[in-house]
């Protein structure tokens, strides 16, 4: 069973540093592995898609690496800003019905 | 774009009481789904469909059903609302599936059984 992990649960930076988030899985045998925002009381949006033939996806100041063998992938967020702050989810696409696992979130807050 | 809409977007229910969350997207998306998010538990899929006519269960399909009659449209139907139902629920689609396609959300229907 395919076991999605976000570590810390809560992030607290400054304005303006370069950070990352982490996402580790189980089983490395995914079709694409997707970041979302979540933002209180809001749907989830869609960041960054990573096929698994790719190894990254960058969109603006985002950046998403893939690295299936070892079961991991990072967001890496270059100058954070407050309107940064939100729930950053990472899900895997696995099995024959293709299922999608949620990890179940960092929670960011970028302090002015 | 509408996107993917859900209505209502907050339900009060009595234990017992029946009703039908609505989702349509306008994407013409293929894959649809339902998802429900509890506080600890993270975001866990009830039912999904790959297309008009056909559905199956995910997760936690319990107490839920769901029907495909049109490519836009992918109703969730409790049948006897409990007070574990109490919970955020969030419809999803996708162009071509999740072996390639992004997901779309809607915004969510907060609803909470008495």
């Amino acid at each position: 069973k395919q076991e999605v992990t976000q570590i810390p649960a809560a992030l607290s930076v400054p304005e303006g540093e370069n950070l990352v988030l982490n996402c580790s899985f189980t089983d490395s045998a995914i079709y694409n592995l997707q970041w979302f925002r979540q933002d209180p009381g809001k749907g989830l949006t869609s960041l960054l898609l990573i096929q698994s033939s790719q190894r990254e996806q960058t969109s603006g100041r985002l950046n998403a690496s893939l690295d299936k063998s070892s079961g991991r992938s990072t967001l890496y967020i270059a100058a954070s800003q407050p309107g940064d702050s939100a729930t950053y989810l990472c899900a895997v696409s696995t099995g024959a019905n293709s299922k999608l696992t949620f990890g179940k979130g960092i929670t960011l807050s970028v302090r002015p | 774009n509408a996107g993917v809409t859900q209505t209502p977007k907050f339900q009060v229910l009595k234990t017992g009481q029946s009703m039908t969350l609505q989702c349509a997207q306008d994407m013409n998306h293929e894959y649809m789904s339902w998802y429900r998010q509890d506080p600890g538990m993270g975001l866990r899929l009830i039912h999904y469909s790959v297309g008009a006519g056909i559905t199956d269960q995910g997760e936690v399909p319990n107490g839920y059903n769901v029907s495909r009659s049109t490519t836009e449209d992918f109703p969730l139907r409790l049948l006897s609302a409990a007070p574990s139902q109490t919970s955020v629920y969030f419809c999803a689609s996708s162009f071509s599936g999740l072996r390639t396609g992004e997901l779309f959300f809607g915004e969510g229907s907060r609803l909470t059984v008495l």
